[in-house]
């Protein structure tokens, strides 16, 4: 089972900075069969980013996505106030079919 | 509009039963594989089980084996979780969402639910 590991587990910026979220799996993982979700409190997630690299409909390009093999970055050029969010990770695969990872919560600092 | 609407949360005991449904609307339904994915209070996401387009396959989460069943009615555009066995740790928000695989490449969850919300408690 792959396990996916995302760091920091809390970051704490202002608006305007950039963001630089990390996820890294226990083994290659496909950048074809990564992803990457955001959750507001009180509401369901949003997809990102599926391809390690490609934006989901409508997601500002202030948002991007990179990395191959087992290192994954997600990265907020430009934070705005409604960026403050939990960011997942998330693999898909054969067995489990599906792995998140624990989340990493990006705070207003 | 693209929708996913889910029901059939509530309190259940310990050992308890109740089937949860997701309602779809807005795209054919039938064309979509479907997942089940749970979040517990104050904690993240984790996958509980998928279903694909036809019903003919079915994945769960180790979790849930032997416990939960998930189905779906492509005539009526519901997907089901039926859940037996209840335990305290099966309390979370579920939700359904959809998402988009063909060989080589996997287009993300890009549809999701609002969550509907199972309480396992005495």
């Amino acid at each position: 089972e792959i396990v996916l590991t995302q760091s920091p587990g809390t970051l704490s910026l202002s608006p305007g900075e950039r963001a630089t979220l990390s996820c890294r799996a226990s083994q290659s993982v496909s950048s074809s069969y990564l992803a990457w979700y955001q959750q507001k409190p009180g509401q369901a997630p949003r997809l990102l980013i599926y391809g390690a690299s490609s934006r989901a409909t409508g997601i500002p390009d202030r948002f991007s996505g990179s990395g191959s093999g087992t290192d994954f970055t997600l990265t907020i050029s430009r934070l705005e106030p409604e960026d403050f969010a939990v960011y997942y990770c998330q693999q898909y695969g054969s067995s489990p079919p599906n792995t998140f990872g624990q989340g990493t919560k990006l705070e207003i600092k | 509009e693209v929708q996913l609407v889910e029901s059939g949360g509530g309190l259940v005991q310990p050992g308890g039963s109740l089937r949860l449904s997701c309602a779809a609307s807005g795209f054919t339904f039938s064309s979509y594989w479907m997942h089940w994915v749970r979040q517990a209070p104050g904690k993240g996401l984790v996958w509980v089980s998928r279903i694909n387009s036809d019903g003919s396959s079915t994945s769960y989460a180790d979790s849930v084996k032997g416990r939960f069943t998930i189905s779906r009615d492509n005539a009526k555009n519901t997907l089901y979780l039926q859940m037996n066995s209840l335990r305290a740790e099966d309390t979370a928000v579920y939700y359904c969402a959809r998402d988009r695989v063909v060989p080589g490449y996997y287009y993300g969850m890009d549809v999701w639910g609002q969550g509907t919300t199972v309480t396992v408690s005495s």
